[in-house]
C-alpha cells in the first residue's frame, strides 16, 4: 500500500512551457486534492475532485487544469508555466469528504525561470 | 471567508518539555473540523490530530493533544516530552465541513538536545 504518490519529484521548467504533475492512489479514495505551497506559507487549494468526472475550483485555480478519469489518478496540468507558479504541489486524498483525514503525497517541487 | 492564524513563526523547546503551539480561526459556522499537521524537513504532510467541533473532550494522541476553546475560537496544540523527532513545521487547518481546507501559515517548532 503506497498511499498517495506524486511524479516528479523535482523539475524546472521555462516560461510558456507546459507539464503535468501526475498524482496516484491506491486507497480507493473517493475525493482528491491538488495544493501548492509557497515558501514559509501554508498550503493553498488549487482544484479538488470528489470523485471520477467531477472536478471544482479550490481557492487558486488560475493557470491550471485538471482531470479525473479514474478513482486513482489526478493529474495536473500546466499550460504555459510563469514564475509565479514557482512552487511545491501536494497531491492528497481522503475517503469521503475533506473533513475525513487527508493524506498527502511527498509533494513536487516546481521551479519556473 | 475562513481563516486561520498561527501567531507564532518559530519556537523551540528543550528535548523532554512540553511545548504549546497557537491556533487561532474565524468562522461564523457552529459545525467544522480542526487539524494539526506536521511537516518535518522531509516535506511529507502528516496528521497530528483531528478535532470535530461538536465535540467538547479535547483530542490527544500519544504525547500530542489540544485545547480547543470553542467560543474563543482557539485551538492549541501541546507537545509533551519532545522528542529529537517533533522538529518540524506545523500547521494549523480548518474545515467547514465543505471541500475546503484551509491551512494557517504554519510554526516552525526546534527541539534542541
Amino acid at each position: 500500500n503506497a498511499g498517495v504518490t506524486q511524479t516528479p519529484k523535482f523539475r524546472i521548467l521555462k516560461i510558456g512551457q507546459s507539464m503535468t504533475l501526475q498524482c496516484t492512489q491506491d486507497m480507493n479514495h473517493n475525493y482528491m486534492y491538488w495544493y501548492r505551497q509557497d515558501p514559509g506559507m501554508g498550503l493553498k487549494l488549487i482544484y479538488y475532485s470528489v470523485g471520477a468526472g467531477i472536478t471544482d475550483k479550490g481557492e487558486v485555480p488560475n493557470g491550471y487544469n485538471v482531470s479525473r478519469s479514474t478513482t486513482e489518478d489526478f493529474p495536473l496540468r500546466l499550460e504555459l508555466a510563469a514564475p509565479s507558479q514557482t512552487s511545491v504541489y501536494f497531491c492528497a486524498s481522503s475517503r469521503d469528504r475533506s473533513t475525513d483525514t487527508q493524506y498527502f503525497g511527498p509533494g513536487t517541487r516546481l521551479t519556473v525561470l | 471567508a475562513q481563516t486561520v492564524t498561527q501567531s507564532q513563526p518559530e519556537m523551540s523547546v528543550q528535548e523532554a518539555e512540553t511545548v504549546t503551539l497557537s491556533c487561532t480561526y474565524d468562522t461564523s459556522e457552529n459545525n467544522y473540523y480542526l487539524f494539526w499537521y506536521k511537516q518535518p524537513p522531509s516535506r511529507q504532510m502528516i496528521l497530528v490530530i483531528r478535532q470535530e467541533a461538536y465535540k467538547q473532550q479535547n483530542a490527544t494522541e500519544n504525547r500530542f493533544s489540544v485545547n480547543f476553546q470553542k467560543a474563543a475560537k482557539s485551538f492549541s496544540l501541546k507537545i509533551s516530552d519532545s522528542q529529537l523527532g517533533d522538529t518540524a513545521m506545523y500547521f494549523c487547518a480548518f474545515n467547514d465541513a465543505g471541500n475546503m481546507l484551509t491551512f494557517g501559515g504554519g510554526t516552525r517548532l526546534m527541539v534542541k538536545p
